[in-house]
């Protein structure tokens, strides 16, 4: 089955920029997303289709995707950022939709 | 606006089924399909599957095949996860979705408030 690799933790200092990594076997051929899942709350859509960003979601989150590692990126970063952020694929091969085990955002 | 109601906490014993609701709003709810997430304690993000809200298909999690019935009722806009053969691994919260992908699992762009089912004797 296919396996979505993400760190445990990321760290950043306010106003810096956070880049959270999602590595997957040729994962640039597949359209990646990503969720953004605050304490006690359902997770939020971030990124779509590898870099678009839904209608409400900051200029500060962008998305890229090539070769085995996707990123988010979080530009600026704010106290408020402070999340736990997955990455999600589709395995056409096993008809399965997989998450990376997600990965925590802290804002030191 | 687009939202997603979920049904109120369950407990259970070991062995037994449950079955959680989410009703829809605020979009034509056969342009989406619905996906199941669960979230164990302190764990990541599992996919159980996906329904077609327009006829029906499903495409269920492999480990899961068996034991997970999705269905909906377009009448009153729900959509319906029974879990069968509940065991202590099961314990976490249920979230339903609204998946983008109207013809196969894609993406979910609005999520349930989650239901916390926990499996206990």
């Amino acid at each position: 089955s296919y396996v979505l690799t993400q760190p445990p933790s990321v760290s950043v200092a306010p106003g810096q920029t956070a880049r959270i990594t999602c590595g997957g076997n040729n994962i640039g051929r597949k359209s990646v997303y990503w969720y953004q899942q605050k304490p006690g709350q359902a997770p939020v859509l971030v990124v779509y289709d590898d870099s678009d960003r839904p209608s409400g979601i900051p200029e500060r989150f962008s998305g890229s995707n090539s070769g085995n590692t996707a990123t988010l990126t979080i530009s600026g970063v704010e106290a408020g950022d402070e999340a736990d952020f997955y990455c999600q694929v589709w395995d056409t091969s096993n008809d399965h939709l997989v998450f990376g085990g997600g990965t925590r955002l802290a804002v030191l | 606006q687009v939202q997603l109601v979920q049904s109120g906490p369950e407990v259970k014993k070991p062995g037994a089924s449950v079955r959680v609701s989410c009703t829809a709003s605020g979009y034509p709810f056969i342009s989406f399909g619905i996906s199941w997430v669960r979230q164990a304690p302190g764990k990541g993000l599992e996919w159980m599957g996906w329904i077609s809200t327009y006829n029906g298909n499903t495409v269920y999690a492999q480990n899961l095949q068996g034991r997970v019935t999705m269905t909906t009722d377009t009448s009153t806009r729900a959509a319906y996860m029974d879990l069968r053969s509940l065991s202590s691994d099961d314990t976490a919260v249920y979230y339903c979705a609204r998946d983008y992908g109207s013809g196969s699992p894609y993406y979910f762009d609005y999520w349930g408030q989650g239901t916390l089912v926990t499996v206990s004797s």
